[in-house]
């Protein structure tokens, strides 16, 4: 099946810095991957939208500038945290869509736990 | 505007007692529905999925769910519940507007919670 590699599992980084989260679809071509943030027990939202080779669709109330993320190619995509406060800490998970059988699968990576010192 | 609902914050069951975890869903046309499992601190496992056909689906790790367009629902279901199903249960149904083509809208989610 489909699998996804996120990395780093975790991370911890001091205030001010920026940290970068990979996101790799290991079996499959990505040209769509999602960028979702979640917060204790809640549910996931949607950052950003990743397409190869073109720039990233943000939602709305998201800082692109903040939240940088690059798909350079169809199977990265990584999102940077730039100049990371603790506000940011949060847990961060990537999704890349495939298509297979016929119709299209989302498949997610085991997620990324930012926090921010 | 479409949307998707999980009506039950938590579910508790008892080890080898039937599983159900409530979505219903608001889509313009065909619905793409989507179910999920997340065990803590990780990622999203794919459980099923319902894109036309069959209104039983039937999915990984014993799971089925029942796709039912009159209700708008499409409740996950196991016949007898294990422990190591205690997670987070996620519906999701797929973008079918303009803005949202594509993109996964997710319910809020429902812990489930297996006692022995």
């Amino acid at each position: 099946g489909a699998v996804v590699s996120q990395h780093p599992s975790w991370v911890i980084c001091k205030s001010g810095t920026s940290v970068k989260i990979e996101c790799r679809s290991l079996d499959f071509q990505a040209t769509t991957m999602f960028w979702y943030r979640q917060f204790p027990k809640q549910s996931l939202m949607l950052m950003a939208t990743s397409n190869e080779g073109s720039k990233a669709t943000y939602e709305q109330g998201v800082e692109k500038d903040k939240f940088l993320i690059n798909h350079a190619s169809l199977t990265l995509s990584t999102l940077t945290v730039t100049s990371a406060h603790p506000e940011d800490s949060s847990f961060y998970i990537c999704s890349a869509r495939d298509y297979r059988g016929g119709t299209y699968g989302y498949t997610f990576g085991s997620g990324t736990r930012l926090t921010v010192v | 505007a479409q949307s998707v609902a999980q009506p039950e914050d938590q579910v508790n069951v008892a080890e080898g007692n039937p599983l159900t975890v409530k979505c219903t869903y608001s889509v313009s046309g065909n619905p793409y529905l989507f179910w999920y499992v997340q065990y803590p601190n990780r990622g999203l496992q794919f459980l099923l999925k319902y894109i036309t056909g069959d209104n039983l689906v039937k999915g990984s790790y014993g799971f089925e769910a029942e796709f039912n367009k009159s209700q708008t629902s499409f409740h996950l279901k196991k016949p007898s519940a294990l422990v190591s199903d205690s997670a987070l249960y996620f519906c999701a149904v797929r973008g079918m507007t303009t803005d949202s083509w594509g993109k996964l809208q997710f319910g809020a989610g429902t812990q489930v919670v297996v006692t022995p």
